[in-house]
This record gives structure tokens, sequence and C-alpha cells, in this order.
């Protein structure tokens, strides 16, 4: 099945600085990637995603990119700020249809 | 509040006894997840059911474990002789299938903390 990899676990920022986490996959099949945040004690929220056939998408200060080749995806934050502090969960979804999550990743937004 | 909502919020339990949990998803929405999150871990996918069909289930869906979606709206969970390893929190997520080329966007519910004593 899927296995995602997901780094760095911790990743701290000085504000206005900007963010990025790293995720590996290992199912070729895989065509759909979406990155979710989850603030302490609520649901995961997706903030971006991206498919098999884009290689990088953007949304004001977010951005994904995606190399199939390599089989990796990055999530970008720009100019962050405190309320972007929060885990944030890549995840693939291969030739099975549920979600593979990566462990997380807790990012710290410094004043 | 047209969201997921899981019910109920919280569930503390003893060893051995039978839990139950519900899922209602976004009206319109075919798809409905299963997963289960621990501490410091990402959501792990149990079971799918596109309406009413279940159609994907985990390895880590053990014998224990049954969901059902009987007219393809709401959904349960029900955990049998529950055990401590099975403490965490339950979250459901649904999304509209389109086909192949169509949006998947899994929206998530606020989940159900099992707690196993």
């Amino acid at each position: 099945g899927e296995n995602v990899e997901q780094h760095p676990s911790t990743l701290s920022v000085q504000e206005g600085d900007s963010a990025v986490i790293k995720c590996t996959y290992s199912d070729s099949a895989s065509n759909y990637f979406p990155w979710y945040k989850q603030e302490l004690g609520k649901r995961p929220q997706l903030i971006i995603d991206i498919r098999s056939n884009v290689g990088e998408k953007k949304d004001q200060r977010i951005a994904v990119t995606l190399n199939k080749t390599a089989k990796h995806f990055s999530l970008h934050i720009t100019e962050t700020q405190p309320e972007d502090s929060a885990v944030y969960f890549c995840a693939a979804r291969g030739g099975a249809d549920g979600l593979t999550f990566g462990k997380g990743t807790h990012l710290i937004i410094q004043p | 509040d047209t969201g997921v909502s899981q019910d109920p919020r919280h569930k503390i339990t003893k060893r051995g006894q039978n839990v139950t949990f519900r899922c209602d998803p976004i009206s319109e929405h075919n798809r409905l997840y299963w997963y289960r999150q621990t501490l410091g871990q990402g959501p792990e996918f149990l079971t799918y059911f596109q309406n009413e069909a279940q159609l994907e289930k985990s390895r880590l869906l053990s014998d224990r474990f049954s969901a059902e979606r009987p007219k393809g709206s709401f959904s349960t969970l029900e955990i049998q002789r529950t055990e401590q390893g099975d403490s965490a929190m339950y979250l459901c997520a649904s999304s509209l299938d389109l086909g192949a080329s169509g949006g998947n966007e899994q929206f998530f519910g606020p989940g159900t903390r099992l707690t196993v004593l």
C-alpha cells in the first residue's frame, strides 16, 4: 500500500519568513495530494491540494509543488503569520481511495 | 450547520464493552470515510462507503470493527469488545465524487474521542 513520509516533524520560523514542508510517497499510482491544517483540538481542514497532472498550484501565501518522477511534493507558506501555527499533514490518494497521511509537521511561528 | 457532524463527541468506556459512533455527512456527498487518529499522528484510513456500499476496508479494521451506511446517508461505526489500544479520535469525512475528473476534497467532522479504561 501507499506510504507517505513527511519532514520535518517540527519547524520553527520567524514571523514573516517562509516555511517549507516536504513529503514523499511510494505508490506511483497516487494521483491526488491534499494538505491539511489541524489546530489543537480541532478537525483537519484542507488548505490546498494538487493533482498528478499539475506541477504547481498557488493560493495567496500558500503553494504546493509536485514532482511525480521523484515522488515528492512540498508545501510552501510565505510571509508566515502567527495564525499559521498549527500541525500540517500531507496526504496521498493512490489506487485505493482512502487517503494515506504523513505523520505531521508542527509549525511554530515565532514573533 | 451544514458540515459533517459526529456523535458523541466524547465516549469513555470500560474494556470489553461495545461502543457505536454516528457520522452525518454533508447532505449531497456520496462518499463517506472513517479514519482513526492517535496523539501526534496523522489520521489513519479505516474504511469508506460510496452511497450505501462499503468499497474498501483497511487492514487496521479488525473483526471487532464494523461500519454501516444503510441508506447512503448517515453512517455508524461499532467497536465490539473494546481494548485499551482502541483509544483514539475517530474521524469521519465526506466527499462528493464525480468520477475520475471530479473533485474529491474530503471534509472532516469534529471527531469522537474514545477513551477505553
